[in-house]
């Protein structure tokens, strides 16, 4: 079974500091991980995936994650947030067993103040 | 072109209404989805289909029917829905086989009064 944790419902960071969102999955088979991200009343957009190549992923907008097995992590980052990173985040975990599923993290919602 | 497009944006339908969602995709993908998603949750899976067959359907009820009437086109057919049906309904698209990375659409907005 595969399941997905987001340590953060809700984070509010400051334009230009670093943003942090954490995520960890389970899944007991090779594992593919996303991010998404869902703005206010839009579709889902793909920010990065790992498919076990690189384990640091690089992604659309500045966006990054690592892919850390020993800590079943897949956290997300960006050096220098922006006013258009306010968002809803979603860390998403697919496997080879669970073909056409994807299991959606809870999901970060993120604030950012001027 | 790299986008799914669906519509109606919004749609408000009485209880006894029938009406489509419409989405669609030039991607050459060969799996499509629709999903449901409630404010501040994330999105929940209704239906797959591979190769123009539906291949999951995630024990929605009837008054839900999807149709796949070729690899481009996916509808979500609705009848007698309830208004706890009202909700943003997304459409996915992905290419298949071993390939799991889904593509979404903008969502219709659905209103059921």
């Amino acid at each position: 079974a595969q399941s997905v944790t987001q340590l953060d419902s809700h984070v509010s960071v400051s334009e230009g500091t670093p943003v942090l969102l954490r995520c960890n999955y389970s899944s007991s088979y090779s594992p593919s991980l996303f991010w998404y991200v869902q703005h206010p009343n839009k579709g889902l957009q793909l920010l990065l995936k790992y498919t076990s190549a690189a384990t640091l992923v690089k992604g659309i907008n500045g966006f990054e994650a690592e892919f850390k097995k020993s800590e079943t992590s897949f956290h997300l980052t960006k050096p220098s947030a922006h006013m258009s990173d306010a968002a809803e985040y979603f860390c998403v975990v697919s496997d080879t067993k669970s073909w056409g599923k994807l299991q959606f993290g809870a999901g970060t919602q993120v604030v950012v103040t001027p | 072109d790299t986008e799914v497009t669906q519509t109606p944006k919004h749609l408000v339908m009485g209880m006894t209404n029938k009406k489509s969602l419409k989405c669609e995709q030039h991607m050459g993908h060969r799996a499509m989805y629709w999903y449901k998603q409630k404010a501040k949750k994330p999105p929940e899976l209704m239906f797959v289909y591979s190769y123009e067959k539906l291949s999951i359907n995630e024990s929605v009820p009837s008054r839900f029917s999807p149709e796949c009437p070729n690899s481009s086109l996916l509808n979500l057919h609705l009848h007698a829905l309830q208004p706890e049906d009202s909700a943003l309904y997304l459409c996915a698209s992905s290419r298949g086989g071993n390939y799991n990375e889904q593509f979404f659409g903008p969502g219709t907005r659905l209103t059921v009064l």
